[in-house]
């Protein structure tokens, strides 16, 4: 099976301007997530998506957002962009049913973005 | 709220050594624990998954256990190779009402194997 896709690989934005990535998760998995990484906080979560609804959030603020589509297809949305959002944007897939196992995520390569 | 903690936060050793990194958890109800290593400037790729109900897991050189009621988790890594030098993550899942939440993830430790 192919694994998690995620585009554009690399982004630079200027502080105000919008962004959207894109993530296309493995064959058959329905639940996708979205984290960001950084130096200094580390891996948080953003958001989890399951069957186009949002299901799980972290703790951002509302200029994150995403949506799912019918073929599972994630985007992530971030408004108006601030310095503090330079990261690695990172994706990752999962059945997304219940069952322990069925919730293993497999993470994408990430987005680098940089926001100038 | 969840806290993970990953100890030591780098280390180095020899090729050829055995080790042993460490995980820990504040809250002991977890759905599961997985580990990860990150290459610099990659993705994570799964490792391991250990199952709330299980103690141990193993692939290959790695091992990795469990204990719950300790909030304690080790990888154990026997005769390291220098492809083994990346970034290892511990992170640990919770389940709430409308499913697993995301992941909380340590800080990670950096391992440097020299040749």
């Amino acid at each position: 099976k192919a694994g998690v896709t995620q585009t554009p690989r690399y982004l630079i934005k200027t502080r105000g301007q919008q962004v959207t990535l894109s993530c296309s998760p493995i064959s058959g998995h329905r639940s996708v997530s979205w984290y960001q990484q950084t130096p200094g906080q580390g891996l948080q979560f953003l958001f989890e998506y399951f069957s186009e609804t949002q299901r799980n959030k972290g703790n951002f603020p509302g200029r994150f957002s995403g949506r799912q589509f019918s073929n599972s297809r994630s985007e992530m949305n971030v408004s108006t962009l601030e310095l503090g959002d330079s990261a690695l944007y990172l994706c990752a897939s999962s059945p997304g049913l219940a069952g322990a196992r069925d919730y293993e995520q497999y993470f994408g390569p990430g987005t680098r973005l940089t926001v100038t | 709220k969840q806290e993970v903690t990953q100890i030591p936060a780098a280390l180095s050793v020899p090729e050829g050594e055995n080790l042993v990194l460490n995980c820990s958890f504040t809250d002991s109800a977890i759905y599961n624990l997985q580990w990860f290593r990150q290459d610099p400037g990659k993705g994570l790729t799964s490792l391991l998954l250990i199952q709330s109900s299980q103690r141990e897991q193993t692939s290959g050189r790695l091992n990795a256990s469990l204990d719950k009621s300790s909030g304690r988790s080790t990888l154990y890594i026997a005769a390291s190779q220098p492809g083994d030098s990346a970034t290892y993550l511990c992170a640990v899942c919770m389940y709430s009402g409308g499913g697993a939440d995301g992941l909380t993830f340590g800080k990670g430790t950096h391992l440097i194997i020299q040749p």
